[in-house]
């Protein structure tokens, strides 16, 4: 039972343009969701964060927007750069318990 | 530089060994989390330590075991391996001030 969904296993997007990542999850006690970055034979890094009490967190090029009655996140990147072809993870926390859980990625790949 | 590094970087064993994978962190990081990363899926939890004691596991058998030693570093244990534990093990630690989770750049395990 998949508790945090990234339904797009990849997307492409022009230089320049805007990158937008969805995710969706289906526990509503989740109180914190980040988006990760991983690029091949690395580790994630952690890129940005939101809190379930707001509803934008903005970061430089970054923002992210939740919707908690949708249970939709979103990572918005502007403008979409080369360096930003990797990985993107969306990971939720509930406040129980110590563990991240992790959507399954989406493969973002900026064209020149 | 995530001050977080695992060993070996990449190894093969056979179905029914053994296999001990290591991680290090810099110091102030008393906390260890371990996770598998499957081909295509996003990091699934498998254990958390916290000043050598473990106090969070997700699901995964018995056979996966861990420590977490004096000076903070760790060990994750896979006995008697499975094709399906092939996969990319993460370790992490979160920064004492910040809490944001580094990541180590992984252990990536082929069972044969």
């Amino acid at each position: 039972d998949q508790q945090v969904k990234q339904n797009s296993p990849s997307l492409s997007v022009q230089e320049g343009r805007i990158s937008i990542l969805n995710c969706d999850y289906t526990n509503s006690m989740f109180d914190y969701f980040l988006w990760y970055k991983k690029y091949p034979a690395e580790g994630p890094t952690f890129l940005i964060s939101i809190s379930s009490i707001k509803d934008k967190n903005e970061d430089g090029r970054f923002t992210v927007f939740l919707n908690k009655s949708a249970k939709h996140l979103s990572l918005h990147i502007v403008p979409s750069q080369p360096g930003d072809s990797a990985v993107y993870f969306c990971a939720a926390s509930h406040p129980s318990n110590y563990q991240l859980i992790w959507g399954a990625g989406t493969k973002l790949i900026i064209k020149p | 530089e995530t001050g977080v590094t695992q060993s070996p970087t990449h190894l093969i064993k056979t179905r029914g060994q053994q296999v001990t994978l290591r991680c290090s962190s810099q110091s102030g990081h008393n906390t260890v989390s371990w996770y598998q990363q499957a081909l295509g899926q996003g990091p699934q939890f498998i254990f958390q330590y916290y000043r050598e004691e473990e106090n969070g596991r997700g699901n995964f058998p018995p056979r996966f075991s861990g420590l977490q030693f004096p000076n903070y570093s760790s060990e994750l244990n896979v006995n008697a391996l499975e094709l399906d534990d092939s996969a990319l093990y993460l370790c992490a630690s979160p920064d004492g001030s910040t809490g944001e989770l580094f990541f180590g750049e992984g252990s990536r395990l082929t069972v044969l």
